[in-house]
């Protein structure tokens, strides 16, 4: 069975600060699509990364960085130099492939981890 | 662009009565999925809809059905209420369905 595990419920950081949000998944399917989405107190899921199964090359992105790592089942998310307005709950999220490719749009989600970026 | 829109953003139901939502995608896009929201559960995917037919679902139990226009606009109904129904209902559009999907902001249900 899929799933997506996210350890780290709360973390807590001082502006300026790097942070890391862990994200570890399991699933037998040799294709598939990790997300990373951000959900500030709006409600609203902010789209903020696809990666699909075959690509580990890491991706930067500004401040936000991701570590795609297929050996250990991990595609961490981490922001460089935090800021107030990054602080949200932080969701990463895997999906099905479809045999010719493409993700299903069945996502399944972490628990969440609550950023918290004191000034 | 306009974003993904979601009417009503708040409602407040009595248990056993019925609800209907709605969910206009972004323009161009044909695929809508559905997702429930609660503190226990967490998000879980209900259903996605593209060019009228529901093409994927959830583990969900047939009180929740949901139906998809021609113009892409989909609405989702939940029958009979619970009290655990209570939770936020994210829609979300895809181009395709196969790429990634944008959220709206949701809807709140509270089922007293």
């Amino acid at each position: 069975a899929q799933k997506v595990t996210q350890a780290q419920t709360e973390i807590s950081v001082v502006e300026k600060e790097d942070v890391t949000l862990d994200c570890v998944y399991e699933t037998r399917d040799t294709t598939y699509y990790l997300f990373w989405y951000k959900q500030p107190p709006s409600g609203e899921l902010v789209f903020l990364i696809r990666r699909n199964s075959f690509d580990e090359q890491n991706e930067i992105s500004g401040r936000y960085s991701w570590n795609f790592q297929k050996s250990t089942s991990s595609f961490n998310f981490t922001i460089t130099a935090s800021q107030v307005v990054d602080s949200a709950v932080y969701f990463c999220a895997l999906s099905e492939a479809m045999n010719y490719g493409g993700a299903t749009n069945k996502l399944i989600f972490g628990t969440g981890t609550l950023l918290a970026v004191q000034p | 662009k306009a974003g993904v829109t979601q009417t009503p953003r708040y409602l407040i139901k009595t248990r056993g009565q019925q609800v209907t939502l709605s969910c206009s995608p972004i323009s161009g896009h044909r695929s809508v999925s559905w997702y429930q929201q609660t503190p226990g559960q967490g998000l879980q995917f209900l259903f996605e809809y593209f060019s009228e037919t529901q093409r994927n679902k959830g583990n969900f139990p047939g009180r929740f059905s949901g139906r998809q226009f021609s113009n892409s606009r989909s609405e989702m109904n939940v029958s009979t209420l619970e009290l655990g129904d209570s939770a936020l209902y994210l829609c979300a559009s895809s181009f395709t369905g196969r790429d990634e999907q944008y959220f709206g902001p949701g809807t709140r249900l509270t089922v007293t």
